[in-house]
């Protein structure tokens, strides 16, 4: 079973580019989410998202950032005109959710991240 | 006040010994809790979901206390590859959503 998985791992932007991030969930898992680690900082939510619905967008900056997770195919991230301070890594994590059992539905399992370089 | 503080160490202990870390959340309507590790640039892994009743998998042992809004992790016979830094997670309220991390406690397993 494979896990979750992002791409691209590493990705380098200049400042005003755009950042697509992409992350596909674990076959099952009905529920993506978004967190974005800074260096030496912990983990923050970003958002969170079942299929074509935002469920939570309430950790996401209110300019430049967009997600989504359509019918088909992966779950994106959208960063618009970045900025240095963007640089960070970002993972995705899924979870089975109501499919889960009643203790483990909200387990979360992360993908490897992307790291993003804003030059 | 955040959510969940942790101290974060580092602990540096020899191979074999107990180690034991320690997590408080800020919200009495959290349901779930967790501890996950990570290791250096990679992603956190889930180690074990912290029941009520408490848990053991293993050399892992967690507590919850809901009283004192207090988790634990003990790790008994310290191997080297436990070095990684250990996160206390948990969610607010509704069994489903954001999960609230906290900065983590490193921990450094010598020979």
């Amino acid at each position: 079973n494979a896990g979750v998985m992002q791409n691209p791992r590493h990705l380098v932007r200049r400042r005003g580019q755009e950042a697509r991030l992409r992350c596909s969930p674990m076959k099952g898992h009905s529920h993506v989410y978004w967190y974005r680690q800074l260096p030496e900082e912990g983990l923050k939510f970003m958002v969170y998202l079942q299929k074509e619905n935002i469920i939570d967008e309430s950790g996401m900056p209110k300019e430049r950032f967009s997600a989504e997770f359509p019918k088909e195919g992966p779950s994106i991230l959208r960063i618009q005109q970045v900025v240095r301070g963007d640089s960070a890594a970002y993972f995705c994590a899924s979870s089975p959710g109501l499919a889960g059992d009643t203790l483990r539905r909200n387990e979360q399992f992360f993908g490897p991240g992307t790291r993003l370089t804003v030059l | 006040r955040k959510e969940v503080e942790q101290d974060p160490g580092p602990f540096n202990v020899p191979e074999g010994a107990t180690v034991a870390f320690n997590c408080t959340y800020s919200n009495s309507a959290s349901q779930s809790f967790f501890w996950y590790r990570q290791d250096c640039r990679k992603e956190p892994k889930l180690l074990m979901s912290v029941y009520s009743s408490g848990n053991e998998d293993g050399r892992f042992t967690a507590q919850l206390n809901r009283a004192s809004q207090y988790i634990s992790l003990l790790i008994r016979d310290s191997k080297l590859s436990d070095s990684a830094t250990y996160l206390c997670v948990v969610n607010r309220g509704s069994t489903l959503g954001r999960l609230y991390f906290g900065r983590g406690t490193q921990l450094t397993v010598w020979p």
